[in-house]
């Protein structure tokens, strides 16, 4: 069955301090890769996306995260983090035909420290 | 271009009534996706469609819920005889014609029922 786990379901850092957020999916071939963001009460912000090629893939705000397909793993990183990252992080994963429908892990919810 | 717009952003219902929300994809964007977040249960697919077509509705619940996207005039996700469960976040997502690579969302609706 297709899935997506993200192990931790709350993680706090301080300020400045490095991140990692970790997603593994399960899925019949090689989906294609979502981040999204979730401010509280808005809407779902994308962070960046993997589809093919560089199995490093830069975002928005200063993310990035890697494709490695040997762990079915796709984890957000973030070098320094600042107050306003605190939020929900939701791994996704889609296939690669027309339909495009998300398929969405329980999220990691970021507290940041100052 | 105005992005995917949602409407309304908070509906109050009280239990059997009926619940509409509106879902105007971006310009030039014939897919419409629905999504349902549920405390504790992060965020789930309901339905694919495109003009006119339902695509993929295999997330949708069998009873009271409905969705449609006509030829003209925005995506209507309708809850008939709506109960508590169905107290949620409802986000809309478009993507452009096939071959499109992401879906863009919209700010979502609260939906709650009392």
């Amino acid at each position: 069955a297709q899935s997506v786990t993200q192990p931790d379901i709350h993680i706090t850092v301080s300020e400045g301090a490095s991140l990692e957020l970790r997603c593994n999916y399960s899925y019949g071939a090689t989906p294609y890769l979502f981040w999204y963001v979730q401010s509280p009460g808005q809407g779902l912000q994308l962070l960046l996306k993997y589809f093919s090629g560089d199995t490093l893939v830069q975002g928005i705000k200063g993310f990035e995260a890697e494709f490695k397909r040997s762990q079915s793993s796709f984890n957000l990183r973030k070098p320094s983090v600042h107050w306003s990252d605190a939020a929900e992080y939701f791994c996704a994963v889609a296939g690669a035909g027309n339909n495009r429908k998300l398929i969405w892990g329980l999220g990691t919810s970021l507290a940041v420290n100052p | 271009n105005a992005g995917v717009m949602q409407n309304p952003r908070h509906l109050v219902r009280r239990r059997g009534q009926e619940a509409r929300l509106r879902c105007s994809p971006m310009k030039g964007h014939s897919h419409v996706y629905w999504y349902r977040q549920l405390p504790e249960e992060g965020l789930k697919f309901m339905v694919y469609l495109q003009k006119e077509n339902i695509i993929d509705e295999s997330g949708m619940p069998k009873e009271r819920f409905s969705a449609e996207f006509p030829k003209e005039g925005p995506s209507i996700l309708r809850i008939q005889q709506v109960v508590r469960g169905d107290s949620a976040a409802y986000f809309c997502a478009s993507s452009p014609n096939s071959g499109g690579t992401e879906a863009f969302f919209g700010q979502g609706t609260r939906l709650t029922v009392v």
